[in-house]
């Protein structure tokens, strides 16, 4: 699977906009992006996933660069809920259904 | 998480003694997949299952640990002379057939003393 490159950690004022970057630079054509995210002492939760296309869902949009080597997370309003490890990975299904997880981005919101 | 039920919450263990983990998956995912996350470490993948079938299991030590999804029940992660090593929280996730997202398991939290 291809790697991807994301900040260790990153903070944000609660109600505020949040964009988590995402690089894959070595992404190929057939790889989807997952975006998953790990609250405290609980499983991994899904998020949102793309393509090519920007995608929106109720929990928060993915916006993809026109080459696709990176990607941008962004919660609209940040809440204290949104407390948690992001992790965008790759995924080409035509090799199997496995998630690589990577270290991702802690994300601290801050009242 | 709903749908993904793992069981127990919290194990502990002394060395050598054997530890199993129970993970029912969404009703109607017929894909099973165990992660394992050590102490302040992403996951780590382990084995993927299919009902009856181990499709992957590159993740998995070669000693001591197997996993199976049988036709009918849980799938079930075993460690056997469990080590103080293994200590860690152990996820499961399952996924309909096809290119979908994961929905994964609260997780059991494995302690060996």
């Amino acid at each position: 699977d291809a790697k991807t490159t994301q900040p260790n950690s990153m903070e944000s004022n609660e109600e505020e906009p949040v964009h988590l970057p995402c690089n894959h630079s070595t992404i190929s054509g057939t790889d989807y992006i997952h975006w998953y995210r790990q609250l405290p002492s609980q499983g991994p939760e899904y998020v949102i996933h793309g393509l090519t296309s920007n995608v929106n869902n109720r929990m928060a949009s993915l916006a993809i660069a026109e080459d696709r080597k990176s990607s941008t997370l962004i919660l609209h309003r940040a809440t204290l809920r949104d407390a948690a490890v992001y992790y965008c990975i790759l995924r080409d299904s035509a090799f199997g259904n496995q998630f690589y997880f990577g270290t991702g981005t802690s994300l601290t919101v801050i009242p | 998480n709903a749908g993904v039920m793992q069981n127990p919450r919290h194990l502990v263990r002394r060395r050598g003694q054997e530890a199993r983990l129970r993970c029912s998956p969404v009703k109607g995912h017929s894909h099973v997949y165990w992660y394992r996350q050590l102490p302040e470490e992403g996951l780590k993948f382990m084995v993927y299952l299919q009902k009856e079938n181990i499709i992957d299991e590159s993740g998995m030590p070669k000693e001591r640990f197997s996993a199976e999804f049988p036709k009918e029940g849980p799938s079930i992660l075993r460690i056997q002379q469990v080590v103080r090593g293994d200590s860690a929280a152990y996820f499961c996730a399952s996924s309909p057939q096809g290119d979908y997202g994961y929905t994964f398991g609260s997780g059991t939290r494995l302690t060996v003393v």
